[in-house]
């Protein structure tokens, strides 16, 4: 079984669209996060959740609403999509909140294009 | 704003010992230090992580200087397997900032 799963996997749209993103761990975590991933490689954090409160909050346009209805589950919704969110989006989950020294279990990632 | 830097690009051959250095002057002075492989189309996954000095799992080695500003991921006797980006990951700044380093593509060729 999956431990982190994501969908879709991939996901083309048109700019002005919403789309969401859906993201499961089965590990019974209870942190979850969101990563996206630039053409350049980069990874930068975008929200993470702690039993589905909201404890991290980067500068991100509030197009980009998380939402978690239960620990297990932290989606990912995007407002009025533009050029610039086209990008890989992972989804991640550490048994605790925090930093560096909780191991983090990635999904397989989210490839979003938008045209 | 300090980055977390990697060297972009790295190539070595099969039996080969590859080094790859972190630079992460403003690290939180309580966390540890984390670091990813990456696979093409596939989440990051967990290697190693430690607080300071040296740290050695079945896959690698990290080393930690004593003023935590950097560090650098071991792998000995590298293989083809091994071909994939390497992150690490730190907390920085005054607290809670999650920031991954900026990434190493390791080659490794016969």
């Amino acid at each position: 079984d999956t431990a982190v799963s994501q969908t879709p996997k991939y996901l083309v749209t048109q700019m002005g669209n919403d789309k969401s993103i859906k993201c499961e761990q089965n590990l019974g975590h209870d942190t979850m996060y969101w990563y996206k991933q630039d053409s350049k490689k980069f990874l930068k954090i975008m929200f993470s959740y702690n039993n589905k409160e909201l404890i991290i909050n980067e500068t991100v346009p509030n197009r980009f609403s998380p939402k978690s209805p239960d620990k297990a589950h932290l989606n990912l919704h995007i407002n009025s999509l533009e050029l610039g969110d086209s990008a890989v989006y992972f989804c991640a989950s550490s048994s605790i909140s925090g930093g560096a020294k909780d191991t983090q279990y990635f999904g397989p990632g989210t490839r979003l294009t938008v045209l | 704003l300090a980055k977390t830097t990697q060297p972009i690009s790295m190539d070595s051959y099969e039996g080969q010992e590859v080094n790859i250095t972190c630079s992460h002057n403003n690290i939180a002075t309580n966390d540890y230090i984390t670091w990813y492989q990456q696979f093409p189309s596939q989440g990051p996954r967990f290697i190693i992580q430690g607080y300071k000095t040296k740290v050695t799992n079945e896959v690698a080695s990290l080393f930690i200087p004593a003023d935590r500003k950097s560090s650098t991921l071991s792998l000995p006797r590298v293989s083809l397997s091994d071909t994939a980006v390497y992150y690490c990951l730190v907390v920085t700044g005054g607290g809670n900032k999650l920031t991954f380093g900026t990434g190493t593509q390791l080659k490794v060729e016969l």
